[in-house]
């Protein structure tokens, strides 16, 4: 089966620096990967996602890139703010009915004001 | 708020009760699923329900058992659960022919 893994586990950033997640999956069949936000006593919130047809997908502060070849994927958080602190995950999935995610470990970004 | 609401958000069992968590959605999303999310692990998933019938089970153990009588509602029915089944259940469903899940914000269990 497919197995994602993620790194850092955690990530203490400044205040409007940058700040990188990256991801590594082991199926090459994989085709979806989405990334999902996690605050303190809620559930994951999907913030962005891309598909294996597209190489970088932007919105706003926000982006991933995908590196089909490599099996590794990455989301990249610019101008960090305070409440961009939380845990973030990554996932991997093959595209079909009944849909099932295979979740990396998470990352905890704290960014200090 | 992303439309999936689960109930109750938190629940203390003990080991011979008998308790249920329910899911619900009205989004006109067709596939619903359990996730287990312990500390210091990656989320897990559980059961899957697409079209109201079960097509994954993740080799969870018979002492969780889930329901889906309908495509708007989920239930994970627990009984005999031991203290390392203590974590939060996320629900999460997906819309058809799509591949996109949105979770609920989950019941935090804790068994004594």
């Amino acid at each position: 089966g497919e197995n994602v893994e993620q790194h850092p586990s955690t990530l203490s950033v400044q205040e409007g620096d940058s700040a990188v997640i990256k991801c590594t999956y082991s199926d090459s069949a994989s085709n979806y990967f989405p990334w999902y936000k996690q605050e303190l006593g809620k559930g994951p919130q999907l913030i962005i996602d891309i598909r294996s047809n597209v190489g970088e997908k932007k919105d706003q502060r926000i982006a991933v890139t995908l590196n089909k070849t490599a099996k590794h994927f990455s989301l990249h958080i610019t101008e960090t703010q305070p409440e961009d602190s939380a845990v973030y995950f990554c996932a991997a999935s093959i595209q079909k009915a009944g849909n099932m995610l295979t979740f990396g470990g998470g990352t905890r970004l704290m960014v200090k004001p | 708020e992303t439309g999936v609401t689960q109930t109750p958000r938190h629940l203390v069992m003990g080991m011979t009760n008998k308790k249920s968590l329910k899911c619900e959605q009205h989004l006109g999303h067709n596939a619903m699923y359990w996730y287990k999310q312990s500390a210091k692990k990656p989320l897990e998933l559980m059961f899957v329900y697409s079209l109201e019938e079960r097509v994954e089970n993740n080799s969870v153990p018979s002492r969780f058992s889930p329901e889906c009588p309908n495509s708007s509602h989920l239930f994970l029915h627990l009984h005999t659960l031991q203290p390392e089944d203590s974590a939060l259940y996320l629900c999460a469903s997906s819309a058809p022919n799509t591949d996109t899940q949105y979770f609920g914000p989950g019941t935090r269990l804790t068994v004594l």
